[in-house]
Protein backbone atom coordinates (compact mmCIF):
# COMPACT_ATOMS: atom_id res chain seq x y z
CA UNK A 1 0.00 0.00 0.00
CA UNK A 2 1.15 3.62 -0.56
CA UNK A 3 0.24 6.36 1.36
CA UNK A 4 1.17 10.22 2.22
CA UNK A 5 1.16 12.80 4.67
CA UNK A 6 1.12 16.35 5.07
CA UNK A 7 1.01 17.17 8.80
CA UNK A 8 0.52 20.64 8.63
CA UNK A 9 -3.23 21.93 7.85
CA UNK A 10 -2.25 25.59 7.23
CA UNK A 11 1.19 27.25 6.58
CA UNK A 12 0.99 31.21 7.19
CA UNK A 13 4.19 32.98 5.67
CA UNK A 14 5.01 36.84 4.83
CA UNK A 15 6.06 37.82 1.31
CA UNK A 16 9.97 37.34 1.14
CA UNK A 17 9.78 34.62 3.40
CA UNK A 18 10.79 31.26 2.72
CA UNK A 19 8.25 28.58 2.27
CA UNK A 20 8.14 24.82 2.97
CA UNK A 21 5.42 22.55 2.72
CA UNK A 22 6.32 19.35 4.64
CA UNK A 23 5.35 15.82 3.11
CA UNK A 24 5.98 12.14 4.03
CA UNK A 25 5.31 9.06 2.03
CA UNK A 26 5.00 5.59 2.49
CA UNK A 27 5.41 2.85 -0.20
CA UNK A 28 6.83 -0.47 -0.27
CA UNK A 29 9.34 -0.14 -2.87
CA UNK A 30 10.92 2.62 -4.15
CA UNK A 31 8.68 5.60 -4.76
CA UNK A 32 7.76 8.37 -7.68
CA UNK A 33 6.87 11.14 -5.93
CA UNK A 34 5.03 14.80 -6.97
CA UNK A 35 4.20 18.19 -6.12
CA UNK A 36 0.59 19.89 -7.48
CA UNK A 37 -0.87 23.20 -6.67
CA UNK A 38 -4.57 23.90 -6.67
CA UNK A 39 -5.89 27.99 -6.90
CA UNK A 40 -9.46 28.19 -5.78
CA UNK A 41 -12.36 27.21 -8.16
CA UNK A 42 -9.29 25.49 -10.30
CA UNK A 43 -7.65 21.74 -11.00
CA UNK A 44 -4.40 21.01 -10.20
CA UNK A 45 -1.35 21.92 -12.05
CA UNK A 46 1.49 20.00 -11.27
CA UNK A 47 4.68 22.04 -10.05
CA UNK A 48 6.91 19.08 -10.19
CA UNK A 49 7.98 15.03 -10.14
CA UNK A 50 11.25 12.92 -8.02
CA UNK A 51 11.63 9.97 -9.93
CA UNK A 52 15.43 9.44 -10.07
CA UNK A 53 18.48 10.67 -9.49
CA UNK A 54 19.21 14.46 -8.30
CA UNK A 55 17.31 14.27 -4.68
CA UNK A 56 17.03 18.25 -5.27
CA UNK A 57 14.34 18.49 -7.88
CA UNK A 58 13.14 21.88 -9.55
CA UNK A 59 9.89 22.64 -10.83
CA UNK A 60 7.63 25.68 -11.74
CA UNK A 61 7.15 29.11 -10.40
CA UNK A 62 10.66 28.86 -8.84
CA UNK A 63 9.85 25.58 -6.48
CA UNK A 64 11.77 22.81 -5.48
CA UNK A 65 11.80 19.46 -4.01
CA UNK A 66 14.24 17.67 -1.85
CA UNK A 67 13.77 13.95 -1.49
CA UNK A 68 15.32 12.31 1.34
CA UNK A 69 14.96 8.94 1.06
CA UNK A 70 16.20 7.87 5.00
CA UNK A 71 13.51 10.04 6.30
CA UNK A 72 10.70 9.21 3.54
CA UNK A 73 10.41 12.89 3.04
CA UNK A 74 9.41 15.08 -0.13
CA UNK A 75 9.21 18.49 0.53
CA UNK A 76 8.17 21.85 -1.26
CA UNK A 77 10.24 24.57 -0.76
CA UNK A 78 10.86 27.89 -2.21
CA UNK A 79 13.26 30.58 -1.63
CA UNK A 80 11.07 33.77 -1.21
CA UNK A 81 7.62 33.17 -1.46
CA UNK A 82 4.93 35.54 -3.01
CA UNK A 83 1.46 36.55 -2.83
CA UNK A 84 -0.07 34.60 -5.49
CA UNK A 85 1.33 31.37 -4.05
CA UNK A 86 -1.42 31.32 -1.50
CA UNK A 87 -2.61 27.62 -2.72
CA UNK A 88 -3.47 24.62 -1.56
CA UNK A 89 -0.64 22.17 -2.45
CA UNK A 90 -0.92 18.66 -2.79
CA UNK A 91 1.97 15.37 -2.26
CA UNK A 92 1.34 12.54 -4.05
CA UNK A 93 2.97 8.56 -4.78
CA UNK A 94 3.13 6.19 -6.58
CA UNK A 95 5.32 3.19 -6.59
CA UNK A 96 7.16 2.61 -9.03
CA UNK A 97 6.62 -1.06 -9.83
CA UNK A 98 3.63 -2.00 -7.88
CA UNK A 99 0.92 0.56 -8.50
CA UNK A 100 -1.53 -0.53 -11.18
CA UNK A 101 -2.59 1.96 -13.86
CA UNK A 102 0.09 4.40 -12.61
CA UNK A 103 -2.59 4.66 -9.41
CA UNK A 104 -1.05 8.15 -7.59
CA UNK A 105 -2.25 8.65 -3.57
CA UNK A 106 -2.66 12.09 -2.62
CA UNK A 107 -2.12 13.30 0.77
CA UNK A 108 -5.00 15.48 2.56
CA UNK A 109 -3.39 19.06 1.35
CA UNK A 110 -1.56 22.05 2.61
CA UNK A 111 -3.29 25.59 2.34
CA UNK A 112 -0.45 28.53 2.30
CA UNK A 113 -1.25 31.66 3.11
CA UNK A 114 1.02 34.15 2.12
CA UNK A 115 0.86 37.96 3.64
CA UNK A 116 1.86 40.80 1.94
CA UNK B 1 -6.30 25.35 -26.77
CA UNK B 2 -7.30 23.67 -23.45
CA UNK B 3 -5.42 20.71 -22.50
CA UNK B 4 -8.11 18.60 -20.63
CA UNK B 5 -11.80 19.72 -20.18
CA UNK B 6 -14.61 19.04 -18.62
CA UNK B 7 -18.47 19.79 -18.81
CA UNK B 8 -20.44 20.59 -17.30
CA UNK B 9 -18.23 22.79 -14.99
CA UNK B 10 -21.44 23.35 -12.73
CA UNK B 11 -24.46 20.31 -12.42
CA UNK B 12 -27.02 20.89 -9.97
CA UNK B 13 -29.32 18.02 -9.41
CA UNK B 14 -31.79 16.47 -7.71
CA UNK B 15 -31.29 13.26 -5.72
CA UNK B 16 -32.62 9.86 -7.45
CA UNK B 17 -31.63 11.68 -11.02
CA UNK B 18 -28.79 10.49 -13.21
CA UNK B 19 -26.38 12.69 -14.91
CA UNK B 20 -23.10 12.39 -16.80
CA UNK B 21 -20.12 14.46 -16.77
CA UNK B 22 -17.61 14.28 -20.47
CA UNK B 23 -13.91 14.93 -20.20
CA UNK B 24 -11.85 15.18 -23.23
CA UNK B 25 -7.76 15.59 -23.34
CA UNK B 26 -5.91 16.96 -26.87
CA UNK B 27 -2.60 15.92 -25.37
CA UNK B 28 -2.64 12.87 -27.04
CA UNK B 29 -2.21 10.58 -23.48
CA UNK B 30 -3.09 7.09 -23.62
CA UNK B 31 -4.38 6.83 -19.90
CA UNK B 32 -7.55 9.16 -18.60
CA UNK B 33 -8.71 9.29 -14.57
CA UNK B 34 -11.66 10.39 -12.92
CA UNK B 35 -11.07 11.45 -9.21
CA UNK B 36 -13.65 12.67 -6.35
CA UNK B 37 -12.71 15.69 -4.41
CA UNK B 38 -14.92 16.06 -0.89
CA UNK B 39 -15.63 19.19 0.84
CA UNK B 40 -12.42 18.58 2.91
CA UNK B 41 -10.53 18.66 -0.21
CA UNK B 42 -9.57 14.90 -0.25
CA UNK B 43 -8.81 13.93 -3.67
CA UNK B 44 -9.25 10.04 -4.57
CA UNK B 45 -9.32 8.33 -7.93
CA UNK B 46 -12.31 6.64 -8.63
CA UNK B 47 -11.35 4.71 -12.18
CA UNK B 48 -8.53 4.54 -14.59
CA UNK B 49 -8.53 3.50 -18.03
CA UNK B 50 -5.78 3.08 -20.33
CA UNK B 51 -6.50 3.15 -24.06
CA UNK B 52 -10.26 2.83 -23.81
CA UNK B 53 -9.51 -0.41 -21.13
CA UNK B 54 -10.27 -0.03 -17.53
CA UNK B 55 -7.23 0.07 -15.17
CA UNK B 56 -8.43 1.08 -12.19
CA UNK B 57 -11.59 0.53 -9.89
CA UNK B 58 -11.27 1.98 -6.91
CA UNK B 59 -14.51 1.02 -3.90
CA UNK B 60 -16.97 2.97 -6.06
CA UNK B 61 -20.44 2.54 -5.62
CA UNK B 62 -22.01 0.36 -8.77
CA UNK B 63 -23.93 3.65 -9.49
CA UNK B 64 -20.79 5.47 -10.90
CA UNK B 65 -20.22 4.08 -14.51
CA UNK B 66 -17.38 5.34 -16.79
CA UNK B 67 -17.21 4.72 -20.22
CA UNK B 68 -14.64 5.71 -22.65
CA UNK B 69 -15.34 5.82 -26.01
CA UNK B 70 -11.88 6.61 -27.93
CA UNK B 71 -8.36 7.49 -25.72
CA UNK B 72 -9.46 10.63 -25.80
CA UNK B 73 -12.66 10.99 -23.90
CA UNK B 74 -13.72 9.68 -20.66
CA UNK B 75 -17.38 10.24 -19.20
CA UNK B 76 -18.57 9.60 -16.01
CA UNK B 77 -22.41 8.65 -15.59
CA UNK B 78 -24.07 8.50 -12.19
CA UNK B 79 -27.45 6.72 -11.59
CA UNK B 80 -29.66 7.30 -8.92
CA UNK B 81 -27.87 10.83 -7.50
CA UNK B 82 -27.32 10.69 -3.65
CA UNK B 83 -26.36 13.78 -1.33
CA UNK B 84 -22.75 11.92 -0.56
CA UNK B 85 -22.14 12.31 -4.35
CA UNK B 86 -21.83 16.22 -4.06
CA UNK B 87 -18.24 17.19 -4.44
CA UNK B 88 -15.82 18.14 -7.29
CA UNK B 89 -15.28 15.54 -9.98
CA UNK B 90 -11.70 16.05 -12.15
CA UNK B 91 -11.09 14.12 -15.13
CA UNK B 92 -7.06 13.97 -15.52
CA UNK B 93 -4.73 12.33 -18.25
CA UNK B 94 -1.06 11.29 -18.14
CA UNK B 95 1.15 9.69 -20.88
CA UNK B 96 2.65 5.69 -20.34
CA UNK B 97 6.41 6.80 -19.06
CA UNK B 98 5.71 10.00 -18.03
CA UNK B 99 3.77 9.64 -14.70
CA UNK B 100 2.30 13.25 -14.00
CA UNK B 101 -1.13 13.57 -14.68
CA UNK B 102 -2.39 16.71 -15.91
CA UNK B 103 -6.16 17.52 -14.19
CA UNK B 104 -9.30 19.55 -15.79
CA UNK B 105 -10.48 22.63 -14.16
CA UNK B 106 -13.87 19.92 -12.22
CA UNK B 107 -16.96 20.13 -12.28
CA UNK B 108 -19.48 20.61 -8.71
CA UNK B 109 -21.96 18.45 -8.51
CA UNK B 110 -24.24 19.56 -6.33
CA UNK B 111 -27.19 16.84 -5.18
CA UNK B 112 -30.36 18.80 -3.50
Amino acid sequence: AQSVAQPEDQVNVAEGNPLTVKCTYSVSGNPYLFWYVQYPNRGLQFLLKYITGDNLVKGSYGFEAEFNKSQTSFHLKKPSALVSDSALYFCAVRDMIKAAGNKLTFGGGTRVLVKP
Amino acid sequence: DTAVSQTPKYLVTQMGNDKSIKCEQNLGHDTMYWYKQDSKKFLKIMFSYNNKELIINETVPNRFSPKSPDKAHLNLHINSLELGDSAVYFCASSQRGAYEQYFGPGTRLTVT
